[in-house]
């Protein structure tokens, strides 16, 4: 199985400053064939189900602010979220499907400081 | 508008039998893949099963105890949750594919809570 690490477990940010949080599998998730990661990142606003960010470790979803973007390739990925909203306060997670079974990270939540 | 409207979730003893549904609507069923994948405090978020053309994949954990299926007459997809055991207990969500993948959830239920306790 894939095993995906997020770091940190949790981060706290002042509104309007920028956020990262890291994600690592334990193999490569690039399909060279196809030239693409398949890396995805999914938000957990409390209370909701997740909601579909980015994809393809850098492709943003319809209707997702372009203050989030997504970086890395093989086995490091980044979320950045470039100025912080209030909107913004939930869980990340990370997803491999590059293979069965899909696995996801551990999640990081952001705060507002 | 996309929908995903879970049902079926309650509590049962361990050892017993559950299914759960998913009414789909806002959207051609019959050109996606769909998955089940649950939610816990403990061990957060964790695959279940995907459900691909005539394809269907399970965790280890769960394999030869539930199975996915779909209905497309009524757009609704099902899993059949039998042997049930006490870490079985979550947020079951059902997911979405998208249009490049199945194993990429591009919509998510609110979610159906599976309890199993003595």
């Amino acid at each position: 199985d894939i095993v995906m690490t997020q770091s940190p477990d949790s981060l706290a940010v002042s509104l309007g400053e920028r956020a990262t949080i890291h994600c690592r599998s334990s193999q490569s998730v690039l399909q060279s064939s196809k030239n693409k990661n398949y890396l995805t990142w999914y938000q957990q606003r409390p209370g909701q189900p997740p909601k579909l960010l980015i994809q393809w470790a850098s492709t943003r979803d319809s209707g997702v602010p372009d203050r989030f973007s997504g970086s890395g390739s093989g086995t490091d990925f980044t979320l950045t979220i470039s100025s912080l909203q209030a909107e913004d306060v939930a869980v990340y997670y990370c997803q491999q499907s590059y293979s069965i079974p899909l696995t996801f990270g551990g999640g990081t939540k952001v705060e507002i400081k | 508008e996309v929908q995903l409207l879970e049902s079926g979730g309650d509590l049962v003893h361990p050892g017993g039998s559950l299914r759960l549904s998913c009414a789909a609507s806002g959207f051609t069923f019959t050109s996606f893949g769909f998955s089940w994948v649950r939610q816990t405090p403990e061990k957060g978020l964790e695959w279940v099963s995907t459900i691909n053309g005539r394809n269907t994949y399970y965790a280890e954990s769960v394999k030869g105890r539930f199975t996915i299926s779909r209905d497309n007459s009524k757009n609704t997809l099902y899993l059949d949750m039998a042997g049930l055991r006490v870490e079985d207990t979550a947020v079951y969500y059902c997911a979405k594919g998208g249009v490049d993948t199945a194993m990429i959830i591009d919509w998510w239920g609110q979610g159906a809570l599976v309890t199993v306790s003595p």
